[in-house]
């Protein structure tokens, strides 16, 4: 069946530029999460979603990153003013139950450059 | 301040023995851990998952370790086999909490 899609594979943006990231969870996937992994490090968590709820937004890094997912499905990452340092592959993931131990499944990601 | 450390950056085994990735963490309020598989351009797959009351979970070629004491969680994979190769992130949960904390990752790569 489909996994989880990311939209765009890659994107260049120049400093100063406002981005949106796209994601499309499996369906009837509950929850939902986006990632951080900038080069060489492990995926930082950023923000959860339990169906159309931002429940946790503790990871993101500042108040120029923004997500929602207004239907419970598909959710937008926005980043305003994008800076070098946001350099990276933002990657979502959903999975089946609500906070519980079901596993993730990760998208592709988007690849994020800023130059 | 790293919560989940892999310390090694790669390893390589030969087609056939045994390959043991190692992980070590320092929150005691961590109670989920799991393994997940990353190639090239692919977001990460899931591969095995551990619950902190246990010490020990099986999954065909895959079994991982939980030592709560030392704070350590190790993957084995035996035999390896050349489809093997891939970086593998080590990650945990925290009680009560929604998102993973990662390990930078251990690039496993098997040699034929």
């Amino acid at each position: 069946g489909a996994g989880v899609s990311q939209s765009p594979r890659y994107k260049v943006a120049k400093r100063g530029q406002d981005v949106a990231l796209r994601c499309d969870p499996i369906s009837g996937h509950v929850s939902l999460f986006w990632y951080q992994q900038a080069l060489g490090q492990g995926p930082e968590f950023l923000t959860y979603f339990q169906n159309e709820a931002q429940l946790d937004k503790s990871g993101l890094p500042s108040d120029r990153f923004f997500a929602e997912r207004p239907e419970g499905s598909v959710s937008t990452l926005k980043i305003q003013r994008t800076q070098q340092e946001d350099s990276a592959v933002y990657l979502c993931a959903s999975s089946l139950g609500d906070r519980d131990n079901s596993p993730l499944h990760f998208g592709n990601g988007t690849r994020l450059t800023v130059t | 301040d790293q919560q989940v450390k892999q310390n090694s950056p790669s390893l390589s085994v030969q087609e056939g023995r045994i390959s043991i990735l190692n992980c070590d963490y320092t929150n005691s309020m961590f109670d989920y851990f799991l393994w997940y598989k990353k190639y090239p351009a692919e977001g990460p797959t899931f591969l095995i998952s551990i619950s902190s009351i246990k010490d020990k979970n099986e999954d065909g070629r895959f079994t991982v370790f939980l030592n709560k004491s030392a704070k350590h969680l190790s993957l084995h994979i035996v035999p390896s086999q050349p489809g093997d190769s891939a970086v593998y992130f080590c990650a945990a949960r925290p009680v009560g909490a929604d998102g993973l904390t990662f390990g930078k990752g251990t690039h496993l790569i098997i040699q034929p």
